[in-house]
């Protein structure tokens, strides 16, 4: 997985509660990506980092805040779980403007009951 | 608003058959058009891409068709194998700096022994 690891791998929430998801890469790539996949909705970009603490919503950011103080960690947060945010979440990482490819981590499987 | 519209849901094909996805879009500004590959409890990895000024491009089995006039493209895999069996998205890359990445629903593929 391209020298990404994300953190948990597996959660269970219960609604209205925080949470914190963390990706961590050792490629050094100033691009991180948070999606959600769910489906029938393939994969869906939730924010996106373009550099340390340069950071910008994607298609479905509501609900969700992200942080970038260092280049190899990209935290996505739910500020207060719902069970619609139940879904798998992937961090993926890219080396610049020109790559064509986005290299993405195993996923961390979040249940909100 | 589904940007990248992608059939069939599901596909089972017969070891040695030919597989075909297809894939449409609607925004003529992607610039890059990669397809990933997915098995169970992974994250999505790069499989093929093309740009929108080839019409068709191989590597191994697998071939791109890409028909820029009617804003299509497919995945073809020849001699289809068992282990080929998973879940294949299609995807456009925006152009920018942030080159953010907007995805098919996805084809679940099952290749029969």
């Amino acid at each position: 997985d391209a020298g990404i690891t994300q953190s948990p791998r597996h959660k269970v929430t219960e609604t209205g509660t925080p949470v914190t998801l963390r990706c961590h890469q050792t490629e050094n790539h100033r691009y991180m990506y948070w999606y959600r996949q769910d489906p029938g909705h393939g994969l869906r970009l939730i924010h996106y980092s373009y550099g340390v603490k340069d950071t910008d919503k994607g298609e479905v950011s509501d609900g969700y805040s992200v942080s970038r103080s260092k280049t190899e960690d990209f935290l996505l947060t739910l500020e207060s779980a719902t069970s619609s945010q139940t879904s798998v979440y992937f961090c993926a990482i890219s080396e610049s403007p020109t790559s064509k490819g986005q290299y993405f981590g195993p996923g961390t499987r979040l249940t909100v009951t | 608003q589904q940007q990248v519209k992608q059939s069939p849901q599901s596909l089972i094909v017969q070891k040695g058959g030919i597989s075909i996805i297809n894939c449409a879009y609607e925004n003529t500004a992607f610039d890059y058009f990669p397809w990933y590959q997915q098995f169970p409890g992974k994250g999505p990895a790069l499989l093929i891409a093309i740009r929108p000024d080839v019409s068709e491009k191989k590597e191994g089995r697998f071939t791109i068709s890409f028909n820029k006039s009617a804003k299509q493209f497919s995945l073809h895999i020849m001699d289809s194998q068992p282990g080929d069996s998973a879940t294949y998205f299609c995807a456009a890359l925006l152009p920018g700096s942030a080159r953010q990445l907007t995805f098919g629903s996805g084809t679940q593929l099952t290749v029969l022994p």
